[in-house]
C-alpha cells in the first residue's frame, strides 16, 4: 500500500511570511496527525484530525496555525505569520482509527527552515 | 501530567555488541508504550508497542522491550546491533482523549551511532 505522502519535503520562507504544508494519509485511514518537531526534540502533536473533525488541538498555536482536513481523506497545514521557532520538521501521520492499538504510519515530513 | 524521558542522548556502540536504551516514562494508568525509530530524512517507523499482558515484547529488526511497572520503564533492547541500527530511537506513551481515542507523546529521543 502507498504511505503517507508529504510535500514538499523542504522549505525555506523569511519571518512574517506564510507557509502551508500538504499530507495525505493512507487510504481508508480516518486519523490524521500533524507533529511538529524541532531539532533535538521528539515529535509534539499538533493537531489530530478524526475524519475531518478535530480531536485534540490543545498545543496548537492558533494565532499562526491552522489546519484543515475539509473532506476526511487530505490536510493543510498553515503558519501565518511564521516565527524563527517554527524551523523544524513537520511530521503528518495517519491510522486506521484513533485507538492506541492501531500503530501511526508517518511520512517522510517537510523541513522548514526560517531566515 | 504525562511524560516520556529518555536519560541518553546519543549511544555509540560497537557492531555485533548489545544494545540497551533506557526509557522511563510518567502515567497516572496502565499506559500504553511503543518504540519508534527515526532514520535521518525519514519519518519515523514503529518497532513494538506494549498494552497489556506478557511484559516482554518482541518487535521487528530483533528489537525486544521489556515493561516494568515498579520501575516505569519500557528499555528496549538489541542482542547484537547491525551498522543499519544506526538511527534516532523514540520512547512514546499513549495518553487518553476524549471520545476513546489516544495520543502519542515522545521523548527526545536517543541517537544510535554504531562503530563497524
Amino acid at each position: 500500500e502507498a504511505g503517507v505522502a508529504q510535500s514538499p519535503r523542504y522549505k525555506i520562507i523569511e519571518k512574517r511570511q506564510s507557509v502551508a504544508f500538504w499530507c495525505n494519509p493512507i487510504s481508508g485511514h480516518a486519523t490524521l496527525y500533524w507533529y511538529q518537531q524541532i531539532l533535538g526534540q521528539g515529535p509534539k502533536l499538533l493537531i489530530q484530525f478524526q475524519n475531518n473533525g478535530v480531536v485534540d488541538d490543545s498545543q496548537l498555536p492558533k494565532d499562526r496555525f491552522s489546519a484543515e482536513r475539509l473532506k476526511g481523506v487530505d490536510s493543510t497545514l498553515k503558519i501565518q505569520p511564521a516565527k524563527l521557532e517554527d524551523s523544524a520538521v513537520y511530521l503528518c501521520a495517519s491510522s486506521a482509527t484513533g485507538n492506541s492499538n492501531q500503530p501511526q504510519h508517518f511520512g517522510d515530513g517537510t523541513r522548514l527552515s526560517i531566515l | 501530567a504525562q511524560s516520556v524521558t529518555q536519560p541518553d542522548i546519543h549511544i555509540t556502540v560497537s557492531e555485533g555488541a548489545s544494545l540497551e536504551l533506557r526509557c522511563n516514562y510518567s502515567y497516572g494508568a496502565t499506559p500504553y508504550l511503543f518504540w519508534y525509530v527515526q532514520s535521518p530524512g525519514q519519518g519515523l517507523q514503529l518497532l513494538l508497542k506494549y498494552f497489556s499482558g506478557d511484559t516482554l515484547v518482541q518487535g521487528i529488526k530483533g528489537f525486544e522491550a521489556e515493561f516494568k511497572r515498579s520501575q516505569s520503564s519500557f528499555n528496549l533492547r538489541k542482542p547484537s546491533v547491525h551498522w543499519s541500527d544506526a538511527a534516532e530511537y523514540f520512547c512514546a506513551v499513549g495518553a487518553g482523549l476524549s471520545g476513546g481515542y489516544n495520543k502519542l507523546i515522545f521523548g527526545a529521543g536517543t541517537r544510535l551511532a554504531v562503530h563497524p
